[in-house]
């Protein structure tokens, strides 16, 4: 089993809905969660990162954690075609000040149209 | 700032060839990664080094090898390539002692192995 899942898409939402990304991790003991968005040819750039089980409110993003169910999602409100990309969900098991490695998941395409 | 840089930006290689990933970072980072992205399967770990002085193998290490040179510097080789190491690769860097860290990366190596 893959560390971390992703739906791979493409997800398609017309302009101004919203689009829900989740995400599902395999390791209990997982601390960090983030969300990257990555446009098409470029390096991911980072949206959101969550530590605590609740909501996480950024402009139009808010990141969802619930570490009982082992699940990451990310809503975007009023979607816009520049929010048109790959979203990357990474997850970082480690212990605080201990150092340790960052896993993706595979991505979700996202595609907004006008 | 530079943040994370990468050489070269493109290669092409032939099959048997060796050559090496160049990455460096001016953030202060202690944690640095190679990851591979592939279309459909996001971004994989190849190595990564937790601190200046370590290196770990990540998801996908068969065929590369890593050498953290100092703390600014992680480096990249592959010994003998083959046409299934064609992919992009990033280098990223993040500060694991931040509890709200994230990781910075590199413009990415598009490498082609023929």
């Amino acid at each position: 089993q893959k560390e971390v899942e992703q739906n791979s898409g493409p997800l398609s939402v017309p302009e101004g809905a919203i689009a829900s990304l989740n995400c599902t991790y395999s390791d209990r003991v997982s601390q960090s969660f983030f969300w990257y968005r990555q446009y098409s040819g470029k390096s991911p750039e980072l949206i959101m990162s969550i530590y605590s089980n609740g909501d996480k409110e950024d402009g139009r993003f808010t990141a969802q954690l619930n570490k009982a169910s082992q699940y990451v999602s990310l809503l975007i409100r009023d979607s816009q075609p520049s929010d048109s990309a790959t979203y990357l969900c990474a997850v970082n098991p480690m212990i605080y000040n201990q150092g340790g490695k960052l896993i993706f998941g595979q991505g979700t395409e996202l595609s907004v149209k006008p | 700032n530079a943040g994370v840089t990468q050489t070269p930006k493109f290669q092409v290689l032939k099959t048997g060839q060796s050559m090496t990933l160049q990455c460096a970072q001016d953030m202060n980072h202690n944690s640095m990664y190679w990851y591979r992205q592939d279309p459909g399967m996001g971004l994989r770990l190849i190595y990564y080094s937790a601190s200046e002085g370590t290196t770990d193998k990540g998801e996908v290490p068969n065929g590369y090898n890593v050498s953290r040179l100092n703390k600014r510097e992680f480096s990249l080789r592959l010994e003998s390539a083959a046409p299934s190491q064609t992919s992009v690769y990033f280098c990223a860097s993040s500060d694991y002692r931040d509890p709200n860290t994230e990781a910075f990366f590199g413009q990415g190596t598009r490498l082609t192995v023929v």
